[in-house]
């Protein structure tokens, strides 16, 4: 089952935050976050395990809620170079473990 | 540095011929994936191997084939079965199947013509 991220796509100036939301109607064992640049391979962000944490570096962070399976990704203070389009990608023990990616949100951030 | 090398990067084929894909990997991962991608589809699995001579099918297997006769290389051939094989194709791999993080090729665009 494909999970369901949200805003399809948004539209930023430099400095201004974000957050993009990814759902799950399977229980979670992990959720995967991707950044894919146009015609480039998507670059691992980051990875979350169910436990609720919250996870991240910089100005790009990541939350798990296990109870309500979903994810969202923070982009604080957006640089012209977050412009991509960003994939969820969960993980969970009905799929046999295997990583099924959602349609992706694109985030173009404007100077 | 470590890495996965897709080839070729551009690839043109004629209807009812089958073309191979090229991955190879010096990351000494032992989990290796092909995904499909399509404009507003995300990423969809093709075939994937946890090991060496081991291999499952993904969601949309039927019209590619896979072998993994060494842990470096996972070459996919696209078989004139596949109906509609115009799409970009992303070989991964991770250091083992499931939970870790996925590092990616540079994809391969395959264009019927």
């Amino acid at each position: 089952q494909q999970p369901v991220q949200s805003p399809q796509a948004v539209i930023l100036r430099e400095g201004e935050d974000a957050v993009i939301n990814c759902s799950s109607s399977k229980a979670l064992y992990s959720v995967h976050w991707y950044r894919q640049k146009h015609g480039e391979a998507p670059v691992f962000l980051m990875i979350l395990l169910k436990g609720g944490e919250q996870k991240g570096h910089e100005k790009i962070s990541a939350s798990f809620n296990e109870k309500k399976q979903q994810s969202s990704l923070y982009l604080t203070a957006s640089q012209l170079s977050y412009s991509g389009t960003y994939f969820c990608g969960t993980v969970t023990m009905e799929y046999g473990n295997k990583l099924v990616f959602g349609a992706g949100t694109i985030l173009r951030v404007k100077s | 540095d470590g890495g996965i090398t897709q080839s070729p990067k551009y690839l043109f084929r004629k209807e009812g011929q089958n073309v191979t894909l090229s991955c190879e990997q010096n990351l000494n991962h032992d989990a290796m994936y092909w995904y499909r991608q399509d404009p507003g589809q995300g990423l969809r699995l093709i075939y994937y191997s946890q090991i060496v001579n081991d291999f499952q099918k993904g969601d949309i297997a039927e019209g590619y084939s896979v072998s993994r006769e060494k842990k470096e290389s996972f070459p996919l051939t696209v078989t004139s079965a596949q109906k509609n094989p115009t799409a970009f194709y992303l070989c991964a791999s991770s250091i083992s199947f499931g939970a870790r993080g996925y590092t990616f090729g540079s994809g391969t665009r395959l264009t019927v013509v």
